[in-house]
């Protein structure tokens, strides 16, 4: 059975650490591994990543995907509070994205 | 743009009322997903639909929940009867078509409430 765990579950941290978030899979005819990130409404989309070692950045954000160990990790850097939200993995096959259950971060002034 | 639309926004009902989500993907996504979110079970596909046809209706819990796609702009997803434990946030996502089941844009979500 295809299957997304990501950790910590929860994370609580002050202003201006960094945190780093992990996601391991187990899918079948993988394509791709895409993050998002989901504040009281909808998820919003980060970034997606297809190759190993290829690092992809977005200010303080950034995301690197090992397909031959099968995770990913999710950097950010100088935290914010408005970084407090729940932060999906979600890993693509040919069909369809099978989502994690996430790893929610607060961050503290 | 105007995104992914769905309606309503919130839903009340009693148990054993017929619900009625609706979901207006974005224009040129040939591609539409339905989710279910709740804290346990965190997000759950129901059924996803490429180019109107349903693909996989495997995550639709049971006989009670159905969904149609009549056309490109639209999307349904019903539960009759409705019970206490269907109440969730049910997302709808589109997507662009040609198997790039990969970057979903997510609608704001019925949240859905049975007592």
């Amino acid at each position: 059975e295809d299957k997304v765990v990501q950790s910590p579950l929860s994370l609580v941290v002050h202003e201006g650490d960094t945190v780093t978030l992990n996601c391991s899979y187990e899918v079948t005819n993988f394509r791709s591994l895409l993050w998002y990130k989901q504040e009281k409404k909808a998820p919003t989309f980060l970034f997606m990543l297809t190759s190993s070692g290829i690092e992809k950045k977005s200010g303080r954000l950034s995301s690197i995907l090992d397909k031959k160990e099968l995770f990913s990790i999710l950097n950010i850097t100088a935290t914010q509070t408005g970084d407090s939200a729940v932060y999906l993995c979600a890993v693509g096959n040919t069909d369809k994205l099978i989502f994690g259950t996430g790893t929610r971060l607060q961050v503290f002034p | 743009d105007a995104g992914v639309i769905q309606s309503p926004r919130h839903e009340v009902t009693e148990m054993g009322q017929e619900v009625t989500l609706r979901c207006k993907p974005i224009s040129g996504h040939n591609s539409l997903f339905w989710y279910r979110q709740t804290m346990m079970r965190g997000l759950e596909l129901l059924i996803y639909f490429n180019n109107n046809v349903p693909i996989d209706d495997s995550g639709m819990p049971e006989d009670r929940f159905s969904a149609k796609m009549p056309n490109a702009s639209f999307s349904t997803l019903k539960i009759q009867p409705s019970e206490p434990r269907d109440s969730a946030v049910y997302f709808c996502a589109s997507s662009l078509p040609s198997g790039a089941f990969y970057e979903q844009y997510f609608g704001p979500g019925t949240r859905l409430t049975v007592t």
